[in-house]
């Protein structure tokens, strides 16, 4: 079956520009998570949606950020105002409900740099 | 808050070397533990987890068992190959969370013929 996919694979953006970056879930998992990897940094989380709703959005760094799963599969994650420090990997995973001893399934992430 | 702390690579061995890469963490409450890895050009995947004390995850080798008297899970392999040339994470999920994984930092290895 599929797996998690991710669009663009590759974005590169100017500061201050606003852009969008698109997560297809496997199918029929009601848990999705986004992290961001910093070069040589492990994922840190940033939002987590169970079904439509985010449940714990706790790692956002600012406002300029923001998630939204409408229909409980595919999640857009927005970055307004980009700036240079928001370049960055961000990854996509998902799991069937969510529970802290299921396998998060990840995506190849998108590579996000902000000129 | 929750936190998890890797040996800091890089790891540099011949095939047919053992290999050990420390983790510990820390958590309130009963946390998950896994072990995700990293081939080159490739996603985060799932090498092996372990959900309660003393349990001991397993895949293609490698080991690890959740120790919480000295809270680590620290990942083993007798004999490592090429192939397992890769970047490894360690990673905690608390119970009393959603399910959010928390990284370590990564640990590099590099094997050599």
């Amino acid at each position: 079956g599929a797996g998690v996919s991710q669009t663009p694979s590759n974005k590169v953006t100017e500061k201050g520009k606003y852009v969008e970056l698109r997560c297809d879930p496997i199918s029929g998992h009601t848990a999705l998570y986004w992290y961001r990897q910093s070069l040589g940094q492990g994922p840190e989380f940033l939002i987590y949606f169970q079904g439509t709703g985010a449940a714990d959005d706790s790692g956002l760094p600012n406002d300029r950020f923001f998630a939204v799963r409408p229909e409980g599969s595919v999640s857009t994650l927005k970055i307004q105002r980009t700036e240079r420090g928001d370049s960055a990997v961000y990854l996509c995973a998902s799991s069937f409900t969510g529970s802290s001893q299921e396998t998060q399934y990840f995506g190849p992430g998108t590579r996000l740099l902000v000129l | 808050g929750n936190s998890v702390t890797q040996m800091e690579g890089p790891v540099t061995l011949s095939e047919e070397a053992f290999l050990t890469i420390n983790c510990t963490y820390t958590a309130t409450g009963y946390p998950s533990l896994f072990w995700y890895v990293q081939y080159p050009g490739e996603g985060l995947q799932l090498l092996l987890k372990a959900t309660k004390a003393d349990d001991k995850g397993s895949n293609k080798g490698f080991e690890a068992t959740y120790r919480k008297e000295t809270t680590s899970f620290h990942l083993e392999k007798g004999s490592v190959q090429v192939s397992d040339s890769a970047v490894y994470f360690c990673a905690l999920s608390d119970r009393g969370n959603t399910g959010k994984l928390i990284f370590g930092q990564g640990t590099t290895l590099q094997v050599k013929p």
